[in-house]
């Protein structure tokens, strides 16, 4: 079956431009979370939808980040003014219900120059 | 200090040797996860647990909720094991949704 999907898979950027990154989750799942990853450390939370509702953004580092999921399905993430710390991977990942296993996407590697 | 720590950070084993890969952390949590990352980004998860011990094939994850601490073991170690393996947890505290994530162990195994 098919598992969450991103796009696009890289993204180069020059500073000052917006950049919208996709996220396709597993059908009727529920719960839909958005990751950052710099090099070479662990993923940090962004922001975490249930169906549309966002329930909680607390992870995004600006306001120039913006997320999402209108129809409680596919899911945007938004970078306004991309900055070149705003360069790392984002991953979407999904799960059923929001405390149950996350199955993640292969992220959006994004380089802003 | 971070809420979640591994160790080691990167480690080198030869085919067919034990691993341990370590986690502490520092807060209640009320479930801990290994993920496997390969190179590339993917992130598969490997276990979600709340108490005791789990096992799938040769990885095998244990837990210390007194103690605070959770070790992933993989036996008859492969080279197709070597990827980067990050512990997560779910604090009790905040947004139940939000995990927070270790740095990640490197492995690499070498025939």
């Amino acid at each position: 079956g098919a598992g969450v999907s991103q796009s696009p898979r890289y993204k180069v950027a020059k500073r000052g431009q917006d950049v919208a990154l996709r996220c396709d989750p597993i059908s009727g799942h529920v719960s839909l979370f958005w990751y950052q990853q710099a090099l070479g450390q662990g993923p940090e939370f962004l922001t975490y939808f249930q169906n549309e509702a966002q329930l909680d953004k607390s992870g995004l580092p600006s306001d120039r980040f913006f997320a999402e999921r209108p129809e409680g399905s596919v899911s945007t993430l938004k970078i306004q003014r991309t900055q070149q710390e705003d360069s790392a991977v984002y991953l979407c990942a999904s799960s059923l219900l929001e405390q149950e296993t996350q199955y993640f996407g292969p992220g959006t590697r994004l380089l802003v120059l | 200090k971070n809420e979640v720590e591994q160790s080691p950070q990167n480690l080198t084993a030869q085919e067919g040797e034990f691993i341990t890969i370590n986690c502490s952390y520092s807060v209640g949590i009320s479930a801990l996860h290994w993920l496997q990352q390969h190179p590339g980004g993917g992130i598969v998860s490997l276990f979600m647990l709340s108490s005791g011990k789990k096992k799938h094939g040769r990885l095998i994850a244990t837990i210390n909720i007194q103690e605070k601490h959770s070790s992933l073991h993989i036996t008859a170690s492969h080279p197709r094991d070597s990827a980067v393996y990050i512990c997560a947890v779910r604090p009790l505290t905040g947004t139940a949704s939000k995990l927070t994530f270790g740095t990640g162990t490197r492995l690499q195994v070498t025939l």
